[in-house]
């Protein structure tokens, strides 16, 4: 079956523009996650949502940062006002179950690049 | 602050023989590890986890094993095949349950 999609695959932006990732998860997963991949860092957590809400969102790194879901599938990761900072590759993935579950799918990235 | 740290950028080994990457980790609380596999513009793949009350999980040519007292996991390959040339990397998840823990991961190279 299909994967985990993310879109766009790149993003190039301008220094305080907003920008909006898009995640689709598999179809039936309820748990899914963003995650920012910056150059020579770990897979850094964002957020993570369970079905529409999102129990923990400590790893927002400002509040030009934001996320939601809808009908428990499509997740968009906004950030207002973009910095050079934020250039990185955002990756989502899906969890068939809630919190405790470990089998992570994850989609292919966008890679955000910001001038 | 790295809490889950792969020393080791790279590492190459010749087919058929172990390759053994290696995790550190920083904080005590966490109780699950996980390994990816990841190709170039991929997203992580899962392969295989260990939970903290056991020291070693076996799933085919892939162990790993868990030392609480050193915060030291590692992932053993054995025999190892060029296909499984891709970057590992390490991820350990926190007491919650829903906050992973990612290394930066090891280049693995298999030479034929």
């Amino acid at each position: 079956g299909a994967g985990v999609s993310q879109s766009p695959s790149n993003k190039v932006t301008e220094k305080g523009k907003d920008v909006e990732l898009r995640c689709d998860p598999i179809s039936g997963h309820t748990a899914l996650y963003w995650y920012r991949q910056s150059l020579g860092q770990g897979l850094e957590f964002l957020i993570y949502f369970q079905g529409n809400s999102a129990p923990d969102k400590s790893g927002l790194p400002s509040d030009r940062f934001s996320a939601e879901r809808t009908g428990g599938s499509v997740s968009t990761l906004t950030i207002q006002r973009t910095q050079q900072e934020d250039s990185a590759v955002y990756l989502c993935a899906s969890s068939p179950q809630g919190a405790g579950s470990y089998e992570q799918y994850f989609g292919p990235g966008t890679r955000l690049t910001v001038t | 602050d790295q809490q889950v740290k792969q020393n080791s950028p790279s590492l190459s080994v010749q087919e058929g023989r172990i390759s053994i990457l290696n995790c550190d980790y920083t904080n005590s609380m966490f109780d699950y590890f996980l390994w990816y596999k990841k190709y170039p513009a991929e997203g992580p793949t899962f392969l295989i986890s260990i939970s903290s009350i056991k020291d070693k999980n076996e799933d085919g040519r892939f162990t790993v094993f868990l030392n609480k007292s050193a915060k030291h996991l590692s992932l053993h390959i054995v025999p190892s095949q060029p296909g499984d040339s891709a970057v590992y990397v390490c991820a350990a998840d926190s007491n919650t349950g829903n906050q992973f823990y990612f290394g930066t991961g090891t280049s693995l190279t298999v030479i034929p």
